[in-house]
């Protein structure tokens, strides 16, 4: 099966600080990629989609300045949460897909756990 | 809109037994895929099935079955014989073509069993 990793899979930082999280499609090429957050004991909500050299489309709600997205490969998306503070805790998990619009499987990352101080 | 409903916050059953998961989604399209995933206490999902709105044959894996009626918009999970590994929240998840892979994920079941 595809196989997606997801770098750090835990990080604590200070608030104030800016934190990369990265993900990575190791033996597909994924032309969408999907960043979601997950609060504790709640569900997984989707906070953008990224497709490869495009500009990544952001959800109701989820600031684009604060939670940057790149997705400059086929490869590789990476999250960037700006400034960071302690309501920005949360568990974050990336997927991958090779489908392009058609609705499939995505396979997903094991996840970031981000704790700010 | 879309939306999945998972009723049951919470199971917990003792070893051996038999459990379902329900799972009722809502959409207005014709074509759309069902998921179920299973997050175990380390918080990486894994991916059970998979099912497209056109397959309504129920699906059996093991000790996991997978009961899809289009009639009543459910997808339930059975679990037979429940093994204390199986203590996990398992999520149901719904796509829709027309929305560009977006999944809704339901807000999940946490089941625990007691050895």
């Amino acid at each position: 099966g595809a196989v997606v990793s997801q770098h750090p899979s835990r990080v604590i930082c200070k608030s104030g600080t800016s934190v990369k999280i990265e993900c990575r499609s190791l033996d597909f090429q994924a032309t969408t990629m999907f960043w979601y957050r997950q609060f504790p004991k709640q569900s997984l909500m989707l906070m953008a989609t990224s497709n490869e050299g495009s500009k990544a489309t952001y959800e109701q709600g989820v600031e684009k300045d604060k939670f940057l997205i790149n997705h400059a490969s086929l490869t590789l998306s990476t999250l960037t949460v700006t400034s960071a503070h302690p309501e920005d805790s949360s568990f974050y998990i990336c997927s991958a897909s090779n489908s392009g619009r058609r609705a499939d499987t995505q396979y997903f990352g094991p996840g970031t756990r981000l704790t700010v101080l | 809109a879309q939306k999945v409903t998972q009723a049951q916050t919470e199971i917990s059953v003792v070893e051996k037994e038999d459990v379902t998961l329900d799972c009722v989604y809502e959409t207005r399209d014709t074509t759309y895929y069902l998921f179920w995933y299973k997050q175990p206490p380390s918080g990486e999902l894994v991916f059970l099935i998979r099912r497209n709105s056109f397959d309504e044959q129920n699906e059996i894996s093991g000790r996991y079955s997978w009961n899809f009626q289009k009639s009543t918009s459910s997808f339930n999970f059975t679990i037979t014989a429940s093994q204390v590994v199986d203590s996990a929240v398992y999520f149901c998840a719904l796509s829709v073509e027309t929305s560009y892979d977006k999944v809704i994920f339901g807000p999940g079941t946490s089941l625990s069993v007691i050895p």
